[in-house]
């Protein structure tokens, strides 16, 4: 089945500087790379992703990469504010998946 | 307004008891998922749900039973707890072709 690790397991940015999360997937199945974040005290919520069928997407701060070849996504936060600091987490899924598989996820804090 | 609402949001028990925690939506989805989440482990899929005539079995099912009473609603039982299903459990619907999750707030259960 398909396994997804994630890296660093925790970051510390100042504020104003940029946060970079990694991924990589086992399955090359998988088509859809989504990213949920998790605030204190809620459940995760997804903020961005990808499909196998782009390689870069962008809204606002925030932007996904994904490289099929080899496997590996990552989140890029730039511009970092206080108000970023949460726990992101990675996943793999394909429209023939009945589950997302998550990476064991990423806390980021951003010292103001 | 709470799409997905989870009841109890903390309970402490003690080993050997059964427990029930309680998942309802307001989404109209058909699939329900409980998850587990570790320090470090990220969100492990225990079963999942696409009607009331479906249960599977995910990555950690041991220990653990659901029952899909309507639709809306979807509960996970602990027949006899144990310390270390001490954890943050989330409930989650998903939707659409690439099935986006979206998450209540969890409950945090401790077993003594």
């Amino acid at each position: 089945g398909e396994n997804v690790e994630q890296h660093p397991s925790t970051l510390s940015v100042q504020e104003g500087d940029s946060a970079v999360i990694k991924c990589t997937y086992s399955d090359s199945a998988s088509n859809y790379f989504p990213w949920y974040k998790q605030e204190l005290g809620k459940g995760p919520q997804l903020i961005i992703d990808i499909r196998s069928n782009v390689g870069e997407k962008k809204d606002q701060r925030i932007a996904v990469t994904l490289n099929k070849t080899a496997k590996h996504f990552s989140l890029h936060i730039t511009e970092t504010q206080p108000e970023d600091s949460a726990v992101y987490f990675c996943a793999a899924s394909t429209t023939s998946y009945d589950k997302v598989i998550f990476g064991p996820g990423t806390s980021l804090s951003v010292i103001p | 307004d709470a799409d997905v609402t989870q009841t109890p949001r903390n309970r402490i028990t003690k080993t050997g008891k059964r427990i029930m925690l309680e998942c309802s939506q307001t989404k109209g989805h058909d699939r329900m998922y409980w998850y587990r989440q570790d320090p470090g482990l990220g969100l492990q899929l225990i079963y999942y749900s696409f009607d009331v005539k479906d249960i599977n079995k995910g990555e950690i099912s041991d220990g653990y039973s659901v029952s899909r009473q309507a639709q809306a609603k979807f509960s996970l039982s602990l027949e006899s707890a144990i310390p270390n299903q001490t954890a943050l459990y989330f409930c989650a619907t998903g939707a659409g072709s690439y099935n986006e999750q979206f998450f209540g707030p969890g409950t945090r259960l401790t077993v003594l």
